[in-house]
Order: structure tokens, then sequence, then C-alpha cells
């Protein structure tokens, strides 16, 4: 089954204790991204990524760090969790297309991970 | 930089009604338009697209939605709800040329009466 997983589905830390939100997924796409979801402000884009070894910021990137070592994987990692980080973090992935086939845009979102930081 | 507005945070219909949700955007040129779906607890689902071409585009679950460049609009539509459309909508849009870089509005969630 075509997927997107993220682990853990819940977590909840002390401020400074740093953490590890990983993602990964099975379709050999290419992009990937990190949202943030907060009530009223709908999803924010953290980072992404176009291919192995390639990242990019966001519109909200502080506090944020991230790797793309190999393709399926995405981890997003909080060196030092603020209280200010709590919040709902989405994985995303999508196929950038091929030389004769444009992609189509469609992202295919994880389940989600709910952070506190207390 | 590109902005997405969806201008109701709720609204509550009866079961069997229609409905519309608005979605306004802000980028210069055409954009790439999506409606995304979150169930409770759940991720997102796409429900339909917009890239070019007809501007009435068909989705998944009955929803459809119009482009209308004019009015920098593209609002989601159904013409019969059913309870378990109660769920939190989000229109988003995708630069041309920025990958799959999505900005998204702020969600209208939708509650369904019996």
């Amino acid at each position: 089954e075509a997927q997107v997983t993220q682990n853990p589905r819940y977590l909840i830390t002390v401020t400074g204790k740093k953490l590890t939100v990983t993602c990964s997924q099975n379709m050999n796409h290419e992009y990937m991204s990190w949202y943030r979801q907060d009530p009223g402000l709908g999803l924010r884009q953290i980072y992404y990524s176009m291919n192995v070894e390639v990242t990019d910021k966001g519109d909200v990137p502080e506090g944020y760090k991230v790797s793309r070592k190999e393709k399926r994987n995405f981890p997003l990692i909080l060196e030092s969790p603020s209280p200010n980080q709590t919040s709902l973090y989405f994985c995303a992935s999508s196929w950038r297309g091929t030389t004769s086939k444009v992609g189509n845009y469609e992202q295919y979102f994880g389940p989600g991970t709910r952070l506190t930081v207390t | 930089a590109q902005s997405v507005t969806q201008p109701d945070i709720h609204i509550t219909v009866s079961e069997g009604a229609s409905l519309e949700l608005r979605c306004n955007y802000s980028y210069g040129a055409t954009p790439y338009l999506f409606w995304y779906v979150q169930s409770p607890g759940q991720g997102l689902q796409l429900l339909l697209k917009y890239f070019s071409g007809d501007t009435l585009v068909q989705g998944i679950k009955g929803f459809e939605a119009e482009f209308k460049r004019s009015q920098s609009s593209f609002n989601l539509r159904k013409p019969s709800v059913h309870w378990s459309d109660a769920a939190e909508y989000f229109c988003a849009v995708a630069l041309n040329n920025a990958g799959n870089m999505l900005t998204f509005g702020g969600g209208t969630r939708l509650m369904v009466k019996p």
C-alpha cells in the first residue's frame, strides 16, 4: 500500500530535549515536505526537499532541521524544542514527474504527529 | 508572496443542503489550486485540483470547484451534503515553478446538522 508514515504519532516532551520525528514514504517520490498545523493558521511549510541531499527552508523553518540522506526518509529534528513548537506536524511527499510527463503536484500526507512541549 | 484566504472559519449546514466553501488567493500568475479535506484525527486527502483548462473541476466524494480568474477565487461546492462530509477543508495554492511548495488557507470547519 502506497503511504507516508510518521513516528511517533504522539509525543510529549520538555523544553530543550532534542527530538526527531521520522517520515518515510514508499512511493519513490522525489519531493518531500514538512508542515505544521495550528488552529486558524492552516498548514505552514517548515522545510521541503526536492531530492536526496537537496533541502530548503519553507515559511517557518526557525527551530527546525531536516536531512535527506535517502530518498524515502525525511526526518524532522528539533534540537532544542520550545513550547511554541507545540503543534500538529505533517509530512508529505509527491512525484516530480519525468521529462515526458509533468508531475501532478498531488501531495500525499502522513497521519500527523501531535507534539506537546512543556 | 502568494497567500490564500478562506473567509469562513466555521460553517454549519443541514444534511442534504447545498454547500459552498470560499477560497480567495493572491498570486500574480495562474496558480495551481487545490482543495484538501481533513477528517477528525486524520491526515489530509486531496479532493480536487486545478491546473489549467476547464475552470469547473470535478473531484472525489461529489465535490466540484470553479476557478474564477477575475475574482481570484476557487470555491468548493457540493449539491447535497452528507453527515460524513463533516471535516475541515483547506484550500491551497502552489507556484508554477516552485516544485511542490503549497501555501494553505486557514481552513474551514464544516459541521453537518441532521
